[in-house]
């Protein structure tokens, strides 16, 4: 299976700061590459799929970028309600895979 | 807009069955989509168990191949998770959705706890 690692485990920001957020794949998923949003008692919302292509209503702080193996999720001035957890999908192979999740919190 | 809704179990007893079913609205079953079940252990990440077609075609997680089922249930417009043999480690929020994030329809989740 594909393993995903998720870099840093938590990142502390402070509001209207940039959080960059970094995803690896253990081999190429070329651009099958999401990001989710979590956050307690929620559901997970897709953010960004195809590596780049922000989801239907994600606001344009919000990007991805990469392909292959390295993948980052950017979130330019941080509001409050981006503090949550973020994961990174492969749905290159399956089984599809996350990444172990980053928590970024507030500074 | 689709929705999907999770009802469980609450609680299993060890080595019994955990069974959990998702009613999909605003939306046919029948369409092409994959439906998939994720999980989340407290205090963990989140886990892929598989997923399902309207036909009952199946893709499983290796990692819980042997003990997993889905089924889709056409006349309810619902698909199901059956997982055996269940120990602590399989408690979880169970969450439904739709495999790819391009629809990215999720469910809030239902947590099932096992214990005796």
């Amino acid at each position: 299976e594909i393993v995903m690692t998720q870099s840093p485990a938590t990142l502390s920001v402070s509001p209207g700061e940039t959080a960059t957020l970094s995803c690896r794949a253990s081999q190429s998923v070329n651009s099958h590459l999401a990001w989710y949003q979590h956050k307690p008692g929620q559901a997970p919302r897709v953010l960004i799929y195809h590596a780049s292509t922000r989801a239907t209503g994600i606001p344009a702080r919000f990007s991805g970028s990469g392909s292959g193996t390295e993948f980052t999720l950017t979130i330019t001035s941080l509001q409050s309600e981006d503090f949550a957890v973020y994961y990174c999908q492969q749905y290159s192979n399956w089984p599809l895979t996350f990444g172990g999740g980053a928590k970024v919190e507030i500074k | 807009q689709v929705q999907l809704q999770e009802s469980g179990p609450g609680l299993v007893k060890p080595s019994g069955t955990l069974s959990v079913t998702c009613a999909v609205s605003g939306d046919s079953i029948n369409n092409s989509i994959w439906w998939s079940w994720v999980r989340q252990p407290p205090g963990k990440g989140l886990e892929w168990i598989g997923e399902v077609y309207h036909t009952g075609t199946t893709n499983y997680n290796p990692s819980l191949k042997s003990r997993v089922s889905m089924s889709v249930d056409k006349s309810k417009n619902q698909f199901s998770l059956r997982l055996t043999s269940v120990s602590a480690a399989d408690t979880a929020v169970y969450y439904c959705a739709t495999s790819l994030p391009t629809t990215g329809y999720w469910g809030r989740g239902t947590l099932v706890t096992v214990s005796s």
